[in-house]
């Protein structure tokens, strides 16, 4: 079955520390999106890669960086500089951005991963 | 910009008890509306969609009609069921956009259905 699948699902990290996480994507969707989830606020965006070799910061790319060298991956690595990693991260694909018409049918979510700072 | 504002969770209801979890937002033009779902352990699936005002979106059970005049976009159900226990997120987007980017969420709230 197609799907995304992110890993680690759960994850701690030392101070100072580089992390990455995986995000794999089989449903040959051409956008792919990380989001950021706290405790009683909404998700928001990190960043965004609409094709390969390309994305853009989303609202808070601060302490991050991405990859998009295949299609069907895009890792997200939180650095040494991201003061408050300690968050759930979801990643997601939609298949076509460019379309017209929004159809919130076409999003699809990762399971998610928990990073914790130690 | 664009915004949700959810009711506070958690909310905790008895089997067969009915469900309102509101739902209002803010944006400067057309949006579309959405209640996605999040059960435990599992990523967001999309519940039911609206994409212009009067509409309303049903799936499980669960209903939601777009009200424009009051912005508002609430989830409800009649009679819930311990399966139906996860996180709900209001959502919107930007319309005639169709990227993800634009999608604004809610913060959540946390529905625990108990026996």
């Amino acid at each position: 079955d197609g799907g995304i699948t992110q890993s680690p699902k759960y994850l701690f990290r030392k101070e100072g520390q580089n992390v990455t996480l995986s995000c794999e994507q089989n449903l040959n969707h051409d956008a792919m999106y990380w989001y950021r989830q706290d405790p009683g606020q909404g998700l928001r965006l990190i960043y965004y890669s609409q094709i390969v070799n390309d994305f853009q910061k989303g609202d808070i790319a601060e302490g991050y960086s991405v990859s998009r060298e295949k299609k069907e991956s895009f890792p997200l690595t939180v650095t040494s500089a991201q003061k408050n990693p300690t968050a759930f991260y979801l990643c997601a694909s939609i298949k076509d951005p460019g379309r017209a018409s929004w159809d919130g049918n076409t999003i699809y979510f990762g399971e998610g991963s928990w990073l914790t700072v130690v | 910009g664009d915004s949700v504002t959810q009711m506070e969770g958690p909310v905790t209801l008895s089997e067969e008890a009915f469900l309102t979890i509101n739902c209002t937002y803010t944006a400067t033009g057309y949006p579309s509306l959405f209640w996605y779902v999040q059960y435990p352990g599992e990523g967001l699936q999309l519940l039911l969609k609206a994409t212009k005002a009067d509409d309303k979106g049903s799936n499980k059970g669960f209903e939601a009609t777009y009200r424009k005049e009051t912005t508002s976009f609430h989830l409800e159900k009649g009679s819930v069921q311990v399966s139906d226990s996860a996180v709900y997120f209001c959502a919107l987007s930007e319309s005639n956009t169709g990227t993800a980017s634009k999608l604004t969420f809610g913060t959540g709230t946390r529905l625990q259905v108990t026996l």
